[in-house]
């Protein structure tokens, strides 16, 4: 069975740009989160789906970050316009039940680097 | 809201014990989590504890006591391919979001 896959895996940009980030969870699981670690700090929610509805999205930085998921099966993360401080590995993972953590699967992330 | 603690790096040798403590305060306790991160991949799930006491799991183990806020995972038989990040991570209100701390990098050396 296929884990939670992630592209691009690395993305370098310029300021001002806009990187759209994709996340495919696994198969059959309703609840999809992304993460983001910034270097050296630590990783941090971003926001949760279950399905299509955004149930939290209390850690998104700023209205410059857009997260979608249509059709309640992979998700996006658009960052539009991005800068110097989005750098960082944005993870996403996703799980079948919400009250387990054994169930969180995460992506190997996608590293965003802005310059 | 939650906080938590974790040393910044940690080093051990082949064949050797290693204990990695953290701390933590939480507005609720809905357990810990421990994840296992290879560089430039994905946190990957060691354990879950809610109820006070050792876990064990083969060569790793954890321990949490819920009276002092205070976990740690211990590793036996240390292995090379032991040396990653260790995320200490408890969940946020409602359990939909997970608090991390900032990792224990553990190297462990010949």
């Amino acid at each position: 069975e296929a884990g939670v896959t992630q592209f691009p895996s690395h993305s370098v940009i310029e300021k001002g740009q806009t990187v759209t980030l994709r996340c495919d969870p696994i198969s059959g699981h309703d609840n999809l989160y992304w993460y983001r670690r910034v270097m050296g700090k630590e990783i941090k929610f971003l926001l949760h789906f279950v399905k299509e509805s955004k149930q939290d999205e209390s850690g998104m930085p700023n209205n410059r970050f857009l997260a979608e998921r249509t059709g309640g099966t992979y998700s996006t993360l658009k960052v539009q316009p991005a800068e110097l401080e989005d750098s960082g590995v944005y993870f996403c993972a996703s799980s079948q039940d919400r009250g387990s953590g054994n169930t969180i699967y995460f992506g190997e992330g996608s590293w965003l680097t802005v310059v | 809201g939650q906080n938590i603690d974790q040393p910044t790096e940690m080093t051990a040798t082949e064949g050797a014990i290693v204990q990695i403590n953290c701390t933590y305060q939480t507005s609720g306790f809905n357990g810990l989590f421990w994840y296992q991160q290879h560089a430039g991949e994905a946190p990957t799930f060691l354990s879950y504890n809610v109820l006070d006491g050792l876990e064990e799991k083969g060569r790793f183990s954890s321990f949490l006591s819920r009276s002092k806020g205070y976990s740690y995972l211990l590793l036996k038989e240390l292995q090379m391919k032991d040396s990653a990040s260790y995320l200490c991570a408890v969940p946020g209100t409602g359990f939909q979001k997970l608090v991390f701390g900032t990792g224990t990098r553990l190297l462990v050396s010949p």
